[in-house]
């Protein structure tokens, strides 16, 4: 199956700052999801790349698909409290699909 | 629509003891996983069902059985617990049809094994 490796794999922030995880594969990928996990919660679809080279933004969050569709990442602008979570992308349609995960901790 | 339910939230077993975990979605999904989270670790797929009536192993199935009862249910099973099984365990469904394989969870088992 196509491994994808997430970084970092913790990230601390004050709050207002931005936020920067990757998620990075050795072979070119169909498609890119991302989940977000609250603490003590359970993963929630976030979103969907498809597209070499694709953006897509939700309000502070910016959703990238390299132009070689081997790498992505999740920016935040101005991170607030409620952004406090593991990061997950992952790859469909393969077993072996989640990445590690990205922990973010915003401090207020 | 209650989604993807898992019963039950909570379990503490002692070594050797066997349990079952169940999961239940009323989407309509043809696809139903289990997964194991421990910290460090990601969510591991333990294993997977694409459609009613098959199963096939994930990354991490040794000591798990699993059962695709009909297309609503899929079951865990723990015959023989062991500590390393301690664990935060996920089922969840998908559509792969829809072109949008979008992963839905249940809220989680929290199963510690002594």
């Amino acid at each position: 199956g196509q491994q994808v490796m997430q970084i970092p794999q913790y990230q601390h922030v004050q709050e207002g700052e931005d936020f920067t995880t990757y998620c990075n594969s050795s072979t070119t990928l169909s498609n890119i999801q991302w989940y977000k996990q609250r603490p003590g919660g359970h993963p929630v679809f976030l979103i969907q790349l498809v597209k070499s080279g694709e953006v897509k933004k939700q309000k502070r969050l910016t959703f990238q698909f390299g132009e070689a569709k081997k790498n992505s990442s999740l920016h935040i602008t101005a991170t607030q409290t409620t952004d406090v979570g593991t990061y997950f992308c992952r790859h469909s349609g393969y077993a072996l699909n989640f990445g590690k995960g990205t922990s973010l901790l915003v401090t207020p | 629509n209650a989604g993807v339910t898992q019963t039950p939230k909570f379990q503490v077993l002692k070594t050797g003891q066997s349990m079952t975990l169940q999961c239940a979605q009323d989407m309509n999904h043809n696809s139903m996983y289990w997964y194991r989270q421990d910290p460090g670790m990601g969510l591991r797929l333990i294993y997977y069902s694409a459609s009613e009536g098959t199963t096939d192993k994930g990354e991490v199935p040794n000591g798990y059985n699993v059962s695709r009862l009909n297309k609503r249910e899929f079951s865990l099973r723990l015959e023989s617990a062991a500590p390393s099984q301690t664990s935060v365990y996920f089922c969840a469904s998908s559509d792969p049809g829809q072109g949008l394989e979008k992963l839905f969870f249940g809220s989680g088992t929290q199963l510690s094994v002594l």
